[in-house]
């Protein structure tokens, strides 16, 4: 089983609307978590970090839920330059490494 | 400028050739790392480093060696015995916030080097 999974997507959006991709983890030591976003061909860039009572950035929100192992990422008011791959990162104790999903493509059409 | 620096941006390897990527940080990170992307999959590690002259093997080594005799840098050979290496390949430093290693790994990544086999 994979350290994290993402669904591959795509997803493909009107602008303005709300999207939301699910993560899961397989280990439950898992500390801290993340969402990184890649666009295409460049490297990924740390968009947010999860934290355990969820947080907000603008119009993005994270959600962890522990129990069931997984993370969520809200897109609210999709933008154009919102479109890139989205992944999701896990960091366990004592890892000396981060496991990245394999991401989740989004398209936000105008 | 802070950040993370490789070169080149795009990289042709003949067979049998043994090349070399260069990742170079001024952001004072201890840790570094390599990681490997292929069209349609996700990150792969390489190798990583936690501190001058010292470094480990990740996920995917073979084919792979590196070296770490400066904080700022963290060169990758891609040998001969690596048999498929063209794939996007990115370095990255990180910083662990909080205390006694337990913090948030926090990772930041250069723009990248595209390697292609002639």
């Amino acid at each position: 089983r994979k350290e994290v999974e993402q669904d591959p997507g795509p997803f493909n959006v009107p602008e303005g609307a709300t999207v939301a991709f699910n993560c899961t983890y397989s280990n439950s030591a898992s500390q801290s978590f993340f969402w990184y976003r890649q666009d295409c061909r460049k490297e990924p860039k740390l968009l947010m970090s999860v934290y355990s009572s969820g947080n907000e950035d603008g119009r993005f929100t994270a959600q962890l839920n522990r129990a069931s192992q997984y993370i969520s990422l809200l897109i609210r008011d999709s933008k154009l330059s919102d479109s890139a791959t989205y992944l999701c990162v896990v960091d366990q104790t004592g890892a000396n490494n981060l496991f990245f999903g394999t991401g989740t493509r989004l398209t936000v059409i105008p | 400028d802070g950040g993370i620096t490789q070169s080149p941006k795009y990289l042709f390897r003949k067979e049998g050739q043994n090349v070399t990527l260069s990742c170079e940080q001024n952001l004072n990170h201890d840790a570094m790392y390599w990681y490997r992307q292929d069209p349609g999959q996700g990150l792969r590690l390489i190798y990583y480093s936690q501190i001058v002259n010292d470094f480990q093997k990740g996920d995917i080594a073979e084919g792979y060696s590196v070296s770490r005799e400066k904080k700022e840098s963290f060169p990758l050979t891609v040998t001969s015995a690596q048999k498929n290496p063209t794939a996007f390949y990115l370095c990255a430093s990180s910083i662990r916030l909080g205390t006694s290693g337990r913090g948030r790994n926090i990772q930041y990544f250069g723009a990248g080097t595209r390697l292609s086999v002639l």
